[in-house]
């Protein structure tokens, strides 16, 4: 496809319960990123790719977030033993540019976990 | 490490009158900056970004930016608000490879 594309869109897990959300990313995109959004609020960064490489995971919030992108592509976020304060629009972005501050970021839609 | 912060977690315009949406931002460096527009249940859209040229910047759907350094500001403006204008508004920062954003500031426009 042409943009960002992140499944599930929707996901409810019960407390306790493992979950993966996945993203693939624009094509030839090298930097992949994955943002947590609460509600009512702005993105927070939680972990950054160079191709397969994560550079940089200093906003994952504990060890149960693990993220993966073992072929410089697709990028799966796993949450394990989810909590209730865990529930959020997880956001996945791309950009075609490796070492740049100034390059546009593309946003897939999101992933909405509600955790019970 | 770098910051910003929105003023006004709401804004409400009528129609046709203009757009003002406030943002300052902290950095040690030159900034990069940015803002991202979000309509419901769909992801981040850039409107528009400075990167240390012109310090006016314009954007898509009529949006500009104007970079005061002497303010710490990237406000965001629009002439005559539009209907479809009406969405969550996002300024953000460059550093360290990724985005830091604001806590957002929600447009509603009155007919």
């Amino acid at each position: 496809g042409a943009g960002v594309s992140q499944s599930p869109r929707y996901k409810v897990a019960k407390r306790g319960q493992d979950v993966a959300l996945r993203c693939d990313p624009i094509s030839g995109h090298v930097s992949l990123f994955w943002y947590q959004q609460a509600l009512g609020q702005g993105p927070e960064f939680l972990t950054y790719f160079q191709n397969e490489a994560q550079l940089d995971k200093s906003g994952l919030p504990s060890d149960r977030f693990f993220a993966e992108r073992p072929e410089g592509s697709v990028s799966t976020l796993k949450i394990q033993r989810t909590q209730q304060e865990d529930s959020a629009v997880y956001l996945c972005a791309s950009r075609t540019t490796r070492f740049s501050n100034t390059g546009e970021l593309f946003f897939g839609e999101g992933s909405r976990l509600t955790v019970l | 490490a770098q910051s910003v912060t929105q003023l006004g977690s709401h804004v409400s315009v009528s129609e046709g009158a203009l757009v003002l949406l406030r943002c300052n931002y902290s950095s040690s460096v030159p900034p990069y900056l940015f803002w991202y527009v979000q309509y419901p249940n769909q992801g981040l859209q850039l409107l528009l970004k400075y990167t240390s040229a012109a310090t006016l910047v314009k954007g898509i759907n009529g949006f500009e930016a104007e970079f005061k350094k002497s303010e710490t500001s990237f406000h965001l403006t629009k002439p005559s608000a539009h209907m479809s204008d009406a969405a969550e508004y996002f300024c953000a920062v460059s550093g360290a490879q990724k985005l830091v954003f604001g806590q957002g500031t929600r447009l509603t426009i009155n007919p």
